[in-house]
């Protein structure tokens, strides 16, 4: 079982919904992240907020939003996304934003048609 | 930039010993990092070395660390079925805010 919760595990999208991942930890950690993952692929880094703060945007396109509402919720939204972007999402967090541990969520699988 | 490097490929017979290898760039590393990931899952903590360790055994699973080499190794005594999976190894980036992972080694175990 892992402490930290994704929903959807499925999401279907057309490129023109708008839609939203969320992610939730209630282990007290201070860091949480966006991985974007394909298939046979390591996970890439897309997000880092610390103490619910933005402090790393890895270059990724304005069609993917994080929002971190308080420190046990990530949510990420997702506009006008192209079938490339069809991957697993993974959600991750640590108890400090530097040198501590990840923990990971199961992922939101999503298929963009 | 930080790089992490694996073999992509192991395959064992049960009960066997599994060894996964991976080579690392960035020599400022103050822990590494071996996740699991099981079809359709997420990426599961499976051990961690602190860098200034040489080795960490943990029940089936021996992490060995050189770092004069840049070379870390997982393995895993008497292999079962249920160990079948990918293994990601993963450095921190140099702000040591963020991992960077390795492209996995798929391990396959035949009863």
């Amino acid at each position: 079982d892992t402490e930290v919760t994704q929903t959807p595990k499925h999401l279907v999208m057309g490129m023109t919904n708008k839609k939203s991942l969320k992610c939730e930890q209630h282990m007290g950690h201070r860091a949480m992240y966006w991985y974007k993952q394909k298939a046979k692929k390591p996970p890439e880094l897309m997000f880092v907020y610390s103490y619910e703060k933005l402090s790393i945007n890895e270059s990724v396109p304005s069609r993917f939003s994080p929002e971190c509402p308080n420190s046990s919720l990530l949510n990420l939204h997702l506009h006008a996304l192209q079938p490339e972007d069809s991957a697993l999402y993974l959600c991750a967090s640590s108890q400090e934003p530097s040198n501590s541990p990840l923990h990971f969520g199961n992922g939101t699988r999503l298929t963009v048609t | 930039g930080e790089d992490v490097e694996q073999s992509l490929f192991l395959s064992v017979r049960e009960g066997d010993s599994s060894v996964i290898n991976c080579t690392y760039t960035d020599s400022s590393s103050t822990y590494l990092y071996w996740y699991k990931q099981e079809p359709g899952a997420g990426l599961q903590l499976l051990t961690y070395i602190f860098s200034n360790m040489d080795m960490k055994q943990d029940q089936r699973l021996t992490v060995l660390l050189n770092k004069k080499d840049k070379h870390l190794s997982l393995r895993i005594a008497d292999t079962q079925t249920g160990d079948s999976a990918i293994y990601f190894c993963a450095d921190p980036n140099q702000a040591g805010t963020a991992l960077i992972f390795g492209k996995g080694t798929t391990l396959s175990v035949s009863s």
